[in-house]
């Protein structure tokens, strides 16, 4: 079975300052890797999927992220990040013969003027 | 292009009662997966459903049961409910069972237990 670990529950950053979301998963054969958003009170949102080719992966609102195999990391990072993007951050993992997704325990984002 | 939908948003329920939650998956989708997310956690997978079968269960007692109707809608009920069973409920949407199709997800349905 596969696993998601999210290094930081809580990631304070300053606004216009980068930030780094870390994400290690545990798998005996090859994933698929997500990184998804949740707004309070809302569902989740698609950021961005890893499911095979380039290892640097770009999603939706300036965020990308980079599949390490070697070090079974799929971080998430946003150079520039802007109030709006306070929220809860999920990575997630499934396989190819596996039909769900398998969720870490989240990184709240505060994003501070 | 009407996404997800789930109802209600809230509900209020006692412990031992039984309840329904209903979700529309997002047009030109057939396949619908049930998550449990308790406060501060990740969503776990209950269940899902593709041509009105289960296809594949994670570890929730048989107090949760599911449905798929042929408008590829689906219902999940609890039976028994349990303190433990407070938490938002999410059901999320796709169009093949594959895993590298993107879920789609609904806003969830709240669910608290007294």
């Amino acid at each position: 079975a596969q696993s998601v670990t999210q290094l930081d529950s809580q990631v304070p950053v300053f606004e216009e300052a980068p930030v780094e979301l870390r994400c290690n998963y545990s798998s005996s054969v090859s994933v698929y890797l997500f990184w998804y958003v949740q707004y309070p009170n809302q569902g989740l949102q698609l950021l961005l999927k890893y499911l095979s080719g380039s290892t640097l992966v770009k999603g939706i609102n300036g965020f990308e992220a980079e599949f390490n195999k070697s070090q079974t990391s799929f971080h998430l990072r946003k150079p520039s990040v802007h109030i709006s993007d306070t929220a809860e951050y999920f990575c997630a993992v499934s396989t190819p013969n596996d039909y769900k997704l398998s969720f870490g325990a989240g990184t709240t984002v505060t994003v501070r003027a | 292009d009407a996404g997800v939908t789930q109802s209600p948003t809230h509900l209020i329920k006692t412990r031992g009662q039984q309840v329904t939650l209903r979700c529309s998956p997002k047009s030109g989708h057939d396949t619908v997966s049930w998550y449990q997310q308790a406060l501060g956690q990740g969503p776990q997978f209950i269940f899902q459903y593709y041509e009105e079968e289960e296809r594949q269960r994670g570890n929730f007692p048989d107090r949760f049961s599911g449905h798929q109707f042929p408008n590829y809608s689906s219902e999940l009920n609890v039976n028994a409910l349990l303190l433990g069973d407070s938490a938002l409920y999410l059901c999320a949407s796709s169009l093949r069972q594959a895993g590298n199709s993107p879920l789609h997800f609904g806003n969830g349905t709240r669910l608290t237990v007294t």
